[in-house]
């Protein structure tokens, strides 16, 4: 069974500030997802990866795979980027569901 | 449109009672998941369909049951409803098994009482 490790589970950072959130795992996968969870508890998915870097506005999220690792990059931060970020990995066989990490729980201040 | 849809969003009962969760996207995906998240927020996979067939049971009680009636529906019915499950039951969907961003419904917030 894959452990998925965030860091750090809280972060309070001023607007403008670049942000890093960390994603360890302990078993080869398949993909790895980045999603966002607002306030309000919808659920909306930003990356998969299965390889090198992704770029979406101002978030970059990238993995490396031998280091079983993945980092979300938020540039340029602002209040409305507040909101809880969770790692999920899918498993190498089948039609796996996602395991996911605890979250990021990131609160930008003006 | 919305892309996956849940109902209802809230969800009040009392326990013991028997309850269903329905859940249809319209994104022409082969594959639905139920996820539960927990009063600590951490969410966990529940069942997943591919094609109207149960492909992965984690250790879910087996008062839950999930039933697909076509490959745009999953819905989720719970007997005997407990306290333990109150939480927040995510539907999602994606394009094939085993792959493809995973798309979630808005979520229904179960309270047992």
């Amino acid at each position: 069974k894959n452990e998925v490790e965030q860091s750090p589970q809280n972060l309070t950072a001023q607007e403008g500030e670049f942000i890093t959130i960390n994603c360890s795992y302990s078993v080869g996968i398949s993909a790895l997802h980045w999603l966002q969870q607002h306030p309000g508890g919808g659920i909306v998915s930003l990356f998969m990866l299965s390889s090198g870097k992704k770029k979406h506005g101002r978030l970059i999220a990238t993995i490396n795979i031998q280091e079983k690792h993945s980092s979300l990059h938020i540039t340029a931060s602002h209040p409305r980027d507040s909101a809880v970020y969770i790692c999920a990995v899918r498993g190498g066989t089948g039609a796996d569901g996602l395991t996911f990490g605890k979250g990021t729980h990131l609160i930008i201040q003006p | 449109d919305t892309a996956v849809s849940q109902t209802p969003k809230y969800l009040v009962t009392q326990m013991g009672n028997d309850k269903s969760i329905k859940c249809e996207q319209n994104l022409g995906h082969d594959t639905m998941y139920w996820y539960k998240q927990d009063s600590k927020k951490f969410l966990k996979i529940m069942f997943s369909y591919n094609n109207k067939e149960l492909i992965i049971n984690e250790t879910v009680p087996n008062r839950f049951s999930p039933k697909s009636p076509d490959k745009a529906h999953l819905n989720l019915h719970i007997n005997s409803l407990e306290l333990g499950d109150s939480a927040v039951y995510f539907c999602a969907s994606s394009p094939i098994a085993g792959g493809g961003e995973q798309y979630f419904g808005p979520g229904t917030r179960l309270t047992v009482t």
